[in-house]
């Protein structure tokens, strides 16, 4: 199994320019996460679906948008990108939560975006 | 708003002895906590959790203590390897919701062999 996993790796995005970072799980989890992680902040939640066809906000959703139309992806979008959304993003994903049962996120390498 | 704080940035330890690496909290509706281990150019790995309605859990070289009145966990690592060097992140989940968490700013450990 490759677990999660994140395309591109890199990328450097002009303000103003279009993106989609790709990520792919092949655990059957029905939760996908997308986080960014920056210097001195941690990973903060950007989007999150709880299954196929549906997302929900995080804490920094703004700028961004996701698409889950497969179990198995999770989209995320930059419509216009800009240099505060220089970061690091993370994408994850887990099982569902099942009474008193926590499932724990599994974490994919990264794509470092700097935008210019 | 910083719900999950981990107030040192940095910790280095010697080869053999004990790492404490410590996580505070403020929101009281947490009822979950993990530990995550992260490796340069790599996403975080989990490491080990505790339910809040425990006070200790523990697995091989690793056990994290939940002190729910002071809002206060931490993870201690015996005995502490160079390997261990890493990024470790506290975070914290709610009961409802998709397994959503928060997580503290890291603490960089570093084992000195």
């Amino acid at each position: 199994n490759a677990g999660v996993t994140q395309t591109p790796k890199f990328r450097v995005l002009k303000t103003g320019q279009s993106m989609t970072l790709l990520c792919a799980q092949d655990m059957n989890h029905e939760y996908m996460y997308w986080y960014r992680q920056d210097p001195g902040m941690g990973l903060r939640l950007i989007h999150y679906s709880v299954g196929e066809g549906t997302t929900a906000k995080g804490e920094v959703p703004d700028g961004y948008n996701v698409s889950r139309l497969k179990k198995q992806n999770f989209l995320l979008g930059l419509e216009s990108a800009a240099p505060s959304q220089t970061s690091v993003y993370f994408c994850a994903s887990s099982l569902r939560t099942s009474g008193s049962t926590y499932n724990e996120q599994f974490f994919g390498p990264g794509t470092r975006l700097t935008v210019l | 708003d910083q719900q999950v704080k981990q107030n040192s940035p940095s910790l280095s330890v010697q080869e053999g002895r004990i790492s404490i690496l410590n996580c505070d909290y403020t929101n009281s509706m947490f009822d979950y906590f993990l530990w995550y281990k992260k490796y340069p150019a790599e996403g975080p790995t989990f490491l080990i959790s505790i339910s809040s309605i425990k006070d200790k859990n523990e697995d091989g070289r690793f056990t994290v203590f939940l002190n729910k009145s002071a809002k206060h966990l931490s993870l201690h690592i015996v005995p502490s390897q160079p390997g261990d060097s890493a990024v470790y992140f506290c975070a914290a989940s709610k009961k409802t919701g998709a397994n959503n968490l928060f997580f503290g700013t890291g603490t960089r450990l570093t084992v000195i062999p």
